[in-house]
């Protein structure tokens, strides 16, 4: 693979079930992303891993958790889904330079409903 | 706060240029991106300014005035596959990204 993968593509989902959301990137960029993307609003950030085995949250984390076991994936985990989790989710990577030039670059996205 | 501000919505014509507006308020400041999404698909990056002054990449320029907080994109001869969305994005001082809701260009034939 080259690049940034999301799993699933789509899903219709169930109020009250559990999800996760699978991203997995090739680039050995350090830090990954999670942000949703709802019609009329920017993208928004729920969480962000800065390295392997560190995260943080970020405007919207709410409902939502993440784990960063390795430098390749960063898998978001709804655990009770409610219907405003209903939004495309997009992952995205970058290697950090730490001069500001960091690029980020992002997967497909995985298109959700909840019911 | 932080907040981006973007036209919802621009129309133009194939072959003629058009200029997309973005100012910024944000909590520190590294650098103004901008990028394209076409519908159904993922963003992908166009271009990043940090210093004033325009930024040209063949039919695609970026401008930054940092005391103004704005910044424009400038898009030449256009071409119906520009039909799209364009995002402004500032990374603020944590390094991250807060974006604007992206405007919708409509290129007419």
């Amino acid at each position: 693979i080259a690049g940034i993968t999301q799993a699933p593509t789509s899903q219709i989902l169930a109020a009250g079930r559990r999800m996760t959301l699978r991203c997995t990137q090739d680039m050995r960029h350090n830090a990954m992303y999670w942000y949703r993307q709802d019609l009329g609003l920017g993208l928004r950030l729920i969480h962000y891993s800065n390295t392997a085995g560190t995260t943080g949250k970020g405007e919207v984390p709410d409902g939502y958790s993440v784990s960063r076991a390795n430098t390749d994936d960063f898998p978001l985990t709804l655990a009770s889904a409610v219907p405003s989790q209903t939004s495309v989710y997009f992952c995205a990577s970058k290697m950090v330079a730490g001069d500001g030039t960091d690029t980020q670059y992002f997967g497909p996205g995985t298109r959700l409903t909840v019911l | 706060g932080q907040n981006i501000d973007q036209p919802t919505e621009m129309t133009a014509t194939e072959g003629a240029i058009v200029q997309i507006n973005c100012t910024y308020q944000t909590s520190g400041f590294n650098g103004l991106f901008w990028y394209q999404q076409h519908a159904g698909e993922a963003p992908t990056f166009l271009s990043y300014n940090v210093l004033d002054g325009l930024e040209e990449k063949g039919r695609f320029s970026s401008f930054l005035s940092r005391s103004k907080g704005y910044s424009y994109l400038l898009l030449k001869e256009l071409q119906m596959k520009d039909s799209a969305s364009y995002l402004c994005a500032s990374m603020d001082s944590n390094y991250q990204l807060i974006w604007g809701a992206g405007t919708k260009l409509i290129i007419k034939p």
